[in-house]
């Protein structure tokens, strides 16, 4: 089956130390999204990437940074810079960016929820 | 700035009631809208979308409306039922962006 595998589900970290999220799709889509949720914020866009290597900064990329070497895989480092890092990260993908809102919406992941103390 | 609103955190509904989720939006060159539909601790999964050149579309139970006057959706689910317990999430897209945004979520709760 197809889909977006997200890893680690649960991780841990100590205050200053960078970690690095997990993602990897199999749906052979072009474009993928971080986005970090918090209580009472809904969604918010952390880094996206059209085509491989390329991305583009989200709304809220300070302290965080993107590769995308492969199709398949969109790592993001959470680096000791966040200043808040605590939250839940979801990875998602699409078919294509420009149109990933008409033709095929997003596809999210489970998740990875870091606490950071 | 909230593009994307979604002012009821919350909403509790009698099994078989309807449920209504609402949303506004501030941005005219919005022409896209999606709901979203999310378990704890998953990621969301797609409900039901519709485009501003209809005002309404249809999915089973679910049906989105779209007042583009008032920049105003609402998702209705009828009969609402207890594994329509989660959170909703809405989202805009226009044609001058290449992302999605969402508002910050209604959580629905559908008791017996």
């Amino acid at each position: 089956d197809g889909g977006i595998t997200q890893s680690p589900k649960y991780l841990f970290r100590k205050e200053g130390q960078n970690v690095t999220l997990s993602c990897e799709q199999n749906l052979n889509h072009d474009a993928m999204y971080w986005y970090r949720q918090d209580p009472g914020q809904g969604l918010r866009l952390i880094y996206y990437s059209q085509i491989v290597n390329d991305f583009q900064k989200g709304d809220i990329a300070e302290g965080y940074s993107v590769s995308r070497e492969k199709k398949e895989s969109f790592p993001l480092t959470v680096t000791s810079a966040q200043k808040n890092p605590t939250a839940f990260y979801l990875c998602a993908s699409s078919i294509a960016a420009w149109r990933s809102s008409y033709n095929s919406p997003l596809h999210f992941g489970n998740g990875t929820r870091l606490t950071v103390t | 700035d909230q593009q994307v609103k979604q002012n009821s955190p919350s909403l509790r509904v009698q099994e078989g009631r309807i449920s209504i989720l609402n949303c506004d939006y501030t941005n005219s060159m919005f022409d896209y809208f999606l709901w979203y539909k999310k378990y704890p601790a998953e990621g969301p999964t797609f409900l039901i979308s519709i485009s501003s050149i209809k005002d309404k579309n249809e999915d089973g139970r679910f049906t989105v409306f779209l007042n583009k006057s008032a920049k105003h959706l609402s998702l209705h689910i009828v009969p609402s039922q207890p594994g329509d317990s989660a959170v909703y999430f809405c989202a805009a897209s226009g044609l001058n962006t290449d992302k999605l945004i969402f508002g910050t979520g209604t959580r629905l709760q559908v008791f017996p």
